[in-house]
């Protein structure tokens, strides 16, 4: 299996700060990387597919980069309601997709 | 409006049997590339299954043999048969939607709220 480790694990940031995420493929994977939101108690959220690509209705202060093993989930000035755990995945080996492990950011 | 709506959790004893079902609305199930998905605080989010709009089927090596996904056309629900439950199977059950374009590198685009699945003697 691929692996996915994040960087790092948690994080203590400010309204207004700029954070960057991390995610390190054990393998090459092109651009077949993808972050999620995820909320206390919800599911995960589709943020950033194809390691860069912003779903609609995301906010543009999201950003993603990257490609074959190394990538980055970068919020560009903390929000309130972003405060959340965060995950990378890979989609590059279809009958074996995996994820990071998290990042939780908090304030 | 998209939903996907995850029912049958429970607690149940190790060696026993569980159907999760994923109600969907908004798309078709048939159409589409359907998993679940299962996350623990220890292992975090982990993939389980996957059934193609052209019904083949694959599994994580971790339930290969004890799991079936399946699907109802008709009713449009998705199914996870559960067989042989462990204590490590333990975990909130999701279905999620990949996307299958070539534009959405495989993502998944869509998720249920999740159904608790207890093991425990």
């Amino acid at each position: 299996d691929i692996q996915m480790t994040q960087s790092p694990s948690s994080l203590s940031a400010f309204v207004g700060e700029r954070v960057t995420i991390s995610c390190r493929a054990s393998q090459n994977i092109d651009s077949y990387l993808n972050w999620y939101q995820q909320t206390s108690g919800k599911a995960p959220k589709l943020l950033i597919y194809g390691a860069s690509s912003l779903v609609d209705g995301v906010p543009s202060r999201f950003s993603g980069s990257g490609s074959g093993t190394d990538f980055t989930l970068t919020i560009s000035s903390l929000q309130p309601e972003d405060f959340a755990t965060y995950y990378c995945q890979q989609s590059h080996k279809m009958m074996g997709f995996t994820f990071g492990q998290g990042t939780k950011l908090e304030i | 409006e998209v939903q996907l709506v995850e029912s049958g959790g429970g607690l149940m004893q190790p060696g026993g049997s569980l159907r999760l079902s994923c109600e969907v609305s908004g798309f078709t199930v048939s159409r589409s590339y359907m998993n679940w998905v299962r996350q623990t605080p220890g292992r975090g989010l982990e993939w389980v299954s996957i059934i193609y709009s052209t019904g083949n089927t694959y599994y994580a090596d971790t339930v290969k043999g004890r799991f079936t996904i399946s699907r109802d056309n008709y009713k449009n629900i998705l199914y996870l048969d559960m067989f042989n439950l462990r204590a490590d199977d333990t975990a909130l059950y999701y279905c999620a939607r990949y996307c299958s374009t070539s534009e959405c590198y495989g993502s998944f685009d869509y998720w249920g709220q999740g159904t608790l699945v207890t093991v425990s003697s």
